[in-house]
């Protein structure tokens, strides 16, 4: 079954520095999310992609974050200056389309610790 | 504001026991609805969902939940618990129209207890 990845699966960094999380949706997918978890509780919307092009961003989505595809493949969200409160699960997520009762396909996440 | 609520932090049940995790939402429309379970140190899993038709869908595991337009819920039930449901789930809502978001409650722990 295809499956989401996500990479690295742990990063450690320093507050103030960039961070790039990656991640590889399903091939046919052209949907994209991002979410993030502190301390397995409540899952936080943070930004929607389709057709190269934010789709939807929360509040938490600020000046900080950029997400891109970079190529047909990877998904990335880009952190450029950490606060120890970005330490969290980061997930990524996508469906098909975006239309339609599709559910979300998760990746494992990476975790976030900002020191 | 339109949102998903799961009143309980935490459920526990004696294994063999029935099991019910409670979901009820705020959105307008007939918004497509679903139930993920996660696993520690996991990503979330599709369970099940619910777009039209029956208000008892089957999902994985066993599990089913049960749509109530009027109550606007979306319990998640299944008949015998096992030990190994243990784990937090989430109930999660996305409207038919005007966004591709999905919006998530706030999970709920299960605990299945041998």
């Amino acid at each position: 079954e295809p499956e989401v990845t996500q990479t690295p699966s742990h990063q450690v960094t320093q507050m103030g520095q960039e961070v790039i999380l990656r991640c590889v949706p399903i091939s046919n997918h052209l949907y994209f999310y991002w979410y993030r978890q502190i301390l397995g509780q409540k899952v936080e919307f943070l930004v929607s992609f389709y057709n190269n092009e934010i789709s939807e961003k929360s509040e938490i989505f600020d000046d900080q974050f950029s997400v891109e595809r970079p190529d047909g493949s990877n998904f990335t969200l880009k952190i450029r200056s950490t606060k120890l409160e970005d330490s969290a699960m980061y997930f990524c997520a996508s469906i098909p389309a975006g239309g339609g009762p599709f559910e979300q396909y998760f990746g494992p996440g990476t975790r976030l610790t900002v020191t | 504001a339109q949102s998903v609520a799961q009143p309980e932090d935490q459920v526990n049940v004696a294994e063999g026991n029935p099991l019910t995790v409670k979901c009820t939402y705020s959105v307008s429309g007939n918004p497509y609805l679903f139930w993920y379970v996660q696993y520690p140190n996991r990503g979330l899993q599709f369970l099940l969902k619910y777009i039209t038709g029956d208000n008892l869908v089957k999902g994985s595991y066993g599990f089913e939940a049960e749509f109530n337009k009027s109550q606007t819920s979306f319990h998640l039930k299944k008949p015998s618990a096992l030990v190994s449901d243990s784990a937090l789930y989430f109930c999660a809502v996305r409207p038919t129209s005007g966004t591709y978001k999905y919006i998530f409650g706030t999970g709920t722990r299960l605990k299945v207890l041998a």
